[in-house]
């Protein structure tokens, strides 16, 4: 799998736009980014995944580089309930019977009031 | 709609105790089903995943051990803990052929 790099913490007025980013330089053609996030004590929460074109859900959207190389999650207005640590994943597409994920350090997003 | 379990939510065994943590998935059928551990101040570490009843797959080799009797059920055992095996371990699931991965609510071990 590719590795991934985010900074180690943001943060985000509560309203206003968070944007975080993730660089996979050494991506392949054939693998996905997906980002999950971590609310304190909980377990992880799917977010959004992608291949190459931007992708929008109720959460997020998630832009990623022409080149692949990069991409940005995008919280459109960030609540207080968006303080979490956000993960950055790149992985091969669910064709296979296994899917382990796995997860590095993330950043840790605090949204302030 | 699929949910799934965890217990119990918090756990403090001595250390050379046995363990036993379940995990079941309700509204699904046949799906993959994974154990993490996160230590504290750590990124998430796959220890086992299963794609079917009784197929274990260990990513890790340590004291624990898993198992899948049941198709939406499983469970992390160890026969003798040690202080390394505290953290939080989460079990997640995925439906074949989808994108997405779902996590438990996890327990959080302290081993004492």
């Amino acid at each position: 799998d590719a590795k991934t790099t985010q900074p180690t913490s943001m943060d985000c007025a509560e309203g206003r736009a968070a944007n975080l980013p993730c660089n996979h330089s050494t991506i392949s053609g054939n693998e996905y980014v997906y980002w999950y996030r971590q609310i304190h004590s909980q377990g992880p929460q799917y977010i959004i995944h992608g291949l190459k074109n931007n992708e929008t859900n109720e959460m997020a959207s998630l832009i990623i580089t022409e080149d692949r190389k990069s991409s940005t999650l995008i919280l459109p207005h960030a609540t207080l309930r968006d303080t979490a640590v956000y993960y950055c994943i790149v992985r091969v597409g669910s064709g296979a019977g296994s899917y382990q994920l796995t997860f590095g350090k993330g950043t840790k997003l605090s949204v302030i009031p | 709609s699929q949910t799934i379990h965890q217990w119990p939510a918090t756990l403090v065994q001595p250390v050379g105790s046995p363990l036993s943590l379940e995990c079941t998935v309700e509204g699904t059928s046949n799906p993959n089903l994974y154990w993490y551990r996160q230590a504290a101040g750590r990124g998430l570490q796959l220890l086992f995943y299963s794609v079917g009843i009784g197929q274990i797959s260990s990513e890790v080799p340590q004291n624990l051990s898993a198992s899948r009797p049941q198709d939406r059920q499983f469970i992390l055992s160890s026969k003798k803990l040690l202080l390394s095996d505290s953290g939080f371990y989460l079990c997640a699931w995925r439906q074949g052929g989808s994108y997405e991965q779902y996590f438990g609510p996890g327990t959080r071990l302290t081993v004492t």
